[in-house]
């Protein structure tokens, strides 16, 4: 069966530059999620999306932005980039807004900022 | 303001015996309570949840029990394999929308054979 696919699967970026994370959800769910694991923690969530509209908001920086597009998939922006940003990223994707059990987790982007 | 927490950082268990993964929470109304488990290297995956309007939920080897009076929550997985050897995150739903969860800091088991 088709999963969340996240890509790409490691990153590595300077302080101060930009990065672009992308998910694709798994076929016909239209509920992104976006959550932060950093080193040692739990996951925190992030943004989330419903049908290309962002549907509630986490701790995000303002320095990150995120959307969803026609066909469903998401990119995570992040500009200057600081080394705290260091955490693997993790996509979720679910059919109509569902309650957590139906969250499919891709396998995360490793983002490590040098 | 942790509201999910779990006291536990690791559990070593016996293949074959019973493992009790703990998790205490904060600022209790009408919630749902997940677990969720995690390899090295992959995404959570859905493992079994909780209304708070029940005391119980099980799934072949897990139970997931729910006592609101103490707000804590525990897994019982039985017997333990050594597959079940990974992280597992105790999560609450809610926000606006029900994909938002908090996690706790997660338990890492270890079963051996």
């Amino acid at each position: 069966a088709a999963g969340v696919i996240q890509s790409p699967r490691h990153l590595i970026k300077e302080k101060r530059e930009t990065a672009t994370l992308k998910c694709y959800p798994i076929p016909r769910h239209d509920t992104v999620y976006w959550y932060q694991q950093g080193p040692g923690q739990d996951p925190q969530f992030l943004i989330s999306f419903y049908e290309k509209m962002q549907s509630d908001k986490g701790s995000i920086p303002d320095r990150f932005s995120a959307q969803q597009f026609s066909d469903y998939h998401s990119e995570l922006n992040m500009s200057s980039l600081e080394l705290g940003d260091s955490a693997l990223y993790f996509c979720a994707s679910s059919p109509e807004g569902g309650l957590g059990e139906k969250l499919f987790f891709g396998s995360g982007t490793q983002l490590s900022v040098l | 303001d942790q509201q999910v927490k779990q006291n536990s950082p690791s559990l070593s268990v016996q293949e074959g015996r019973i493992s009790i993964l703990n998790c205490d929470y904060t600022n209790s109304m009408f919630d749902y309570f997940l677990w969720y488990k995690k390899y090295p290297a992959e995404g959570p995956t859905f493992l079994i949840s909780i209304s708070s309007i029940k005391d119980k939920n099980e799934d072949g080897r897990f139970t997931v029990f729910l006592n609101k009076s103490a707000k804590h929550l525990s897994l019982h997985i039985v017997p333990s394999q050594p597959g079940d050897s990974a992280v597992y995150f105790c999560a609450r739903a809610g926000g606006t929308s029900y994909g938002k969860l908090t996690f706790g800091q997660g338990t890492i088991l270890t079963v051996h054979p």
